[in-house]
């Protein structure tokens, strides 16, 4: 019942080497974001689209990338990782509301590891 | 700029015990959103509880309660009755105004490990 799903779940790639990360979600929902979060630190907000409206954090590097050809899929294209882009990537969608909040799904993270 | 902080980088606490976990936070905007997550070593964001700003009473949802001050700008989250399987990562995390993106920013979590 998985409603955000991310993949691969871990991906190691060697230092240079691009690298896409994919998220899908059965839910509908119009935002999708993409996490950084580096090992004991907190989840880092990189970009996020509003439909087909890319909106990139002033402090993410241009080396970090995304597509959203739908509603249902969003990509993470890492174009030349470096050792410090080891982390775990976490996608996110929202449209949810409780309690009047407009709650973060999470998928499971895909973990990547440079070599 | 908004902040949130979590003190405590560890907890432990006995099964069946109730536990507090520490958040604080800094924002100059009167509307804004509080969220604590669990993140299970399996790596999922898990949402548990939320507060928004201009909600007169503390949340609660089953075992998880938010003390919520605002005076002192703390959200604390309330675990009652410690499960084994309460053993994870807890963010509190924040959203500043309203709209429809939901861009939280994160504290640096606290790790609690419930022991039988």
């Amino acid at each position: 019942d998985a409603m955000v799903i991310q993949n691969p779940r871990y991906q190691v790639t060697q230092f240079g080497k691009p690298v896409t990360l994919s998220c899908s979600q059965t839910l509908n929902h119009n935002v999708m974001y993409w996490y950084q979060q580096k090992s004991s630190q907190a989840p880092k907000l990189l970009f996020h689209y509003y439909d087909k409206d890319f909106n990139n954090e002033a402090d993410t590097p241009d080396n970090f990338q995304s597509r959203r050809p739908n509603t249902s899929f969003c990509f993470l294209d890492i174009r030349s990782p470096g050792l410090g882009d080891a982390a775990m990537y976490l996608c996110a969608t929202s449209g949810r509301l409780i309690g009047g909040a407009n709650v973060l799904t999470f998928g499971a993270g895909s973990r990547l590891t440079v070599l | 700029a908004q902040k949130i902080t979590q003190t405590q980088p560890g907890m432990f606490v006995q099964e069946k015990e109730a536990v507090t976990l520490d958040c604080t936070y800094d924002t100059s905007d009167p509307s804004y959103g509080l969220f604590w997550y669990k993140q299970p070593s399996s790596g999922e964001m898990i949402f548990l509880i939320y507060q928004g700003s201009y909600d007169q009473q503390n949340a609660t949802e089953g075992r998880y309660s938010l003390n919520f001050q605002k005076a002192r700008k703390s959200a604390n989250l309330v675990i009652s009755a410690s499960q084994l399987g309460d053993s994870a990562m807890y963010f509190c995390a924040m959203r500043e105004g309203g709209g429809a993106t939901n861009k939280l920013i994160f504290g640096t979590g606290t790790l609690l490990a419930v022991q039988p």
